[in-house]
C-alpha cells in the first residue's frame, strides 16, 4: 500500500519567482512510481511529471522538476519562474492504487 | 491527436434515479480509470478498466459499476443516485498498467 502526504493545503508565490510543493510518501514496495498532476479550475487533470523510485536522475519537464529524496521519502515539485497560469492544484500521486494526496492550493500572484 | 473526452458535460438527476457517465480514451490506450471528486473530499479512485475487465475498483459501494466496450470506450453507471453522489467525475485513460493517465474534462453530476 502505499500513504501519499501533502502537507501544505495552500502555497503563495509571486509572479516569475520559483515555489516548492511539499509531498511525502510511505510504501513497503522498492519499486513506485510517483506522478504529479495539475488541476486549474476547470477541472481537468493535467499530467505534469513522473518519477520512478529506479530512475537514476530527478525528472525534469521544462519549468517543473522534481526534488526526489529517497531516503527521506519525499517527491517534491518544483516550479521555477511561476506564470499566472500556474495557478491551480497540484497533486501528487503513487502508482499504487492511484493514491492521491489531498492536493495543494497554489496561487501566483502578479 | 484527440484527447479523453467525456458526456455529458453536466447530469442533473434526482435521488433514486440511475445515471450513466461515458468516456472515449485516448486512441491506443487500453486502460480507462474513474474517479469521484466530491467537493471537500478531493479526488477518490473508483474503478479500472483494461482490456475489458475491471481490473481495480475503490472504497464504493455495488451501485457504482461500469464497463469497457472492446472499442476501449467506458460507461460507469450509479444507480439509486444518493444526494452525496453528487461530484466532478473524472475519466483517465493510459496505455496500461501504472502508465501516465492523461485525463478528461469530467462531468459533473448533481443529485436533486
Amino acid at each position: 500500500a502505499q500513504k501519499i502526504t501533502q502537507t501544505q493545503p495552500g502555497m503563495f508565490v509571486q509572479e516569475k519567482e520559483a515555489v516548492t510543493l511539499d509531498c511525502t510518501y510511505d510504501t513497503s514496495d522498492p519499486s513506485y512510481g510517483l506522478f504529479w498532476y495539475k488541476q486549474p479550475s476547470s477541472g481537468e487533470m493535467i499530467f505534469l511529471i513522473y518519477q520512478g523510485s529506479y530512475d537514476q536522475q530527478n525528472a525534469t519537464e521544462g519549468r517543473y522538476s522534481l526534488n526526489f529524496q529517497k531516503a527521506r521519502k519525499s517527491a517534491n515539485l518544483v516550479i521555477s519562474a511561476s506564470q499566472l497560469g500556474d495557478s491551480a492544484m497540484y497533486f501528487c500521486v503513487g502508482n499504487y492504487k492511484l493514491t492521491f494526496g489531498k492536493g495543494t492550493l497554489l496561487t501566483v500572484n502578479p | 491527436e484527440a484527447g479523453v473526452t467525456q458526456s455529458p458535460t453536466h447530469l442533473i438527476k434526482t435521488r433514486g434515479q440511475q445515471a450513466t457517465l461515458r468516456c472515449s480514451p485516448i486512441s491506443g490506450h487500453t486502460s480507462v480509470y474513474w474517479y469521484q471528486q466530491a467537493l471537500g473530499l478531493g479526488l477518490q479512485f473508483l474503478l479500472w478498466y483494461d482490456e475489458g475487465e475491471e481490473r481495480n475498483r475503490g472504497n464504493f459501494p455495488p451501485r457504482f459499476s461500469g464497463r469497457q466496450f472492446p472499442n476501449y470506450s467506458s460507461e460507469l453507471n450509479v444507480n439509486a443516485l444518493e444526494l452525496e453522489d453528487s461530484a466532478l467525475y473524472l475519466c483517465a485513460s493510459s496505455l496500461g498498467g501504472v502508465d501516465t493517465q492523461y485525463f478528461g474534462p469530467g462531468t459533473r453530476l448533481t443529485v436533486l
